[in-house]
C-alpha cells in the first residue's frame, strides 16, 4: 500500500516566520507532487505542484523536492494568520493521486 | 464563473434512502474525480472518468455508482445510503496529458449526512 506521510500538527508559527511542512512518501517512482491549502469546511485549494528535484517558488511559497529521499516540503514565508489551514501533501501513483492526512498550521498574530 | 461546481451543497437523508450528487466543470478538462473525505480528514480517491469512460475504481461498495454523460459532468448515485456513508464527497476535474498525473481542481464539497 503506497503512503503519503505527515505530521498531524499542529504546527504553530508566529505571524511573519517561515512555516515548514514536510511530507514523505513510499513510492520510489512517484514524479508529480502537490501541496493543496485546505479551510476548515471548504475543498481543498492547489497551492503548488512540483515535478523536479530542487526548488520551486510562487511568491511566498516554495516547494522542495528530494526524490533521493522521497521527500518534499513546503515553506511558507512571512506566515499571516489567513494562512492558518490544514495543508495537504499529494503525490501521483500511476492515474491517481495520494494524499496525506494534512498538517494543521496555525499562525498567531 | 466556478470552474467546478457541485449540487447539493448540503444533504441529510435517512439510511436505506438513495441519494444523487452532480458534479460540472467548465474548465474544458477530461478528467472528473470523486473523493470521500471522512470525518478524519483523510481524502480517498473513489472513482475516475475520463472522457467518459470509467479509469478508477477504488474498492467501492457497488451501491455506489457514477455515470458521466459527457465530459463536462460527473455524477454520483448512492443507493441504500448507510449511516458510514456520512461524509463529505468532493468532485475534481484536471486536463488528461500524457506522461503523468496533473494539477487536479476541487469542487466545493457536498456534506452527505445519513440519519
Amino acid at each position: 500500500q503506497k503512503e503519503v506521510e505527515q505530521n498531524s500538527g499542529p504546527l504553530s508559527v508566529p505571524e511573519g516566520a517561515i512555516a515548514s511542512l514536510n511530507c514523505t512518501y513510499s513510492d520510489r517512482v512517484s514524479q508529480s507532487f502537490f501541496w493543496y491549502r485546505q479551510y476548515s469546511g471548504k475543498s481543498p485549494e492547489l497551492i503548488m505542484s512540483i515535478y523536479s528535484n530542487g526548488d520551486k517558488e510562487d511568491g511566498r511559497f516554495t516547494a522542495q523536492l528530494n526524490k533521493a529521499s522521497q521527500y518534499v516540503s513546503l515553506l511558507i514565508r512571512d506566515s499571516q494568520p489567513s494562512d492558518s489551514a490544514t495543508y495537504l501533501c499529494a503525490v501521483a501513483d500511476t492515474d491517481k493521486l495520494i494524499f496525506g492526512t494534512g498538517t494543521r498550521l496555525q499562525v498567531f498574530p | 464563473d466556478t470552474a467546478v461546481s457541485q449540487t447539493p451543497k448540503y444533504l441529510v437523508t435517512q439510511m436505506g434512502n438513495d441519494k444523487s450528487i452532480k458534479c460540472e466543470q467548465n474548465l474544458g478538462h477530461d478528467t472528473m474525480y470523486w473523493y470521500k473525505q471522512d470525518s478524519k480528514k483523510f481524502l480517498k480517491i473513489m472513482f475516475s472518468y475520463n472522457n467518459k469512460e470509467l479509469i478508477i475504481n477504488e474498492t467501492v461498495p457497488n451501491r455506489f455508482s457514477p455515470k458521466s454523460p459527457d465530459k463536462a459532468h460527473l455524477n454520483l448515485h448512492i443507493n441504500s445510503l448507510e449511516l458510514g456513508d456520512s461524509a463529505v464527497y468532493f468532485c475534481a476535474s484536471s486536463q488528461d496529458e500524457t506522461g503523468g498525473i496533473y494539477e487536479q481542481y476541487f469542487g466545493p464539497g457536498t456534506r452527505l449526512t445519513v440519519t
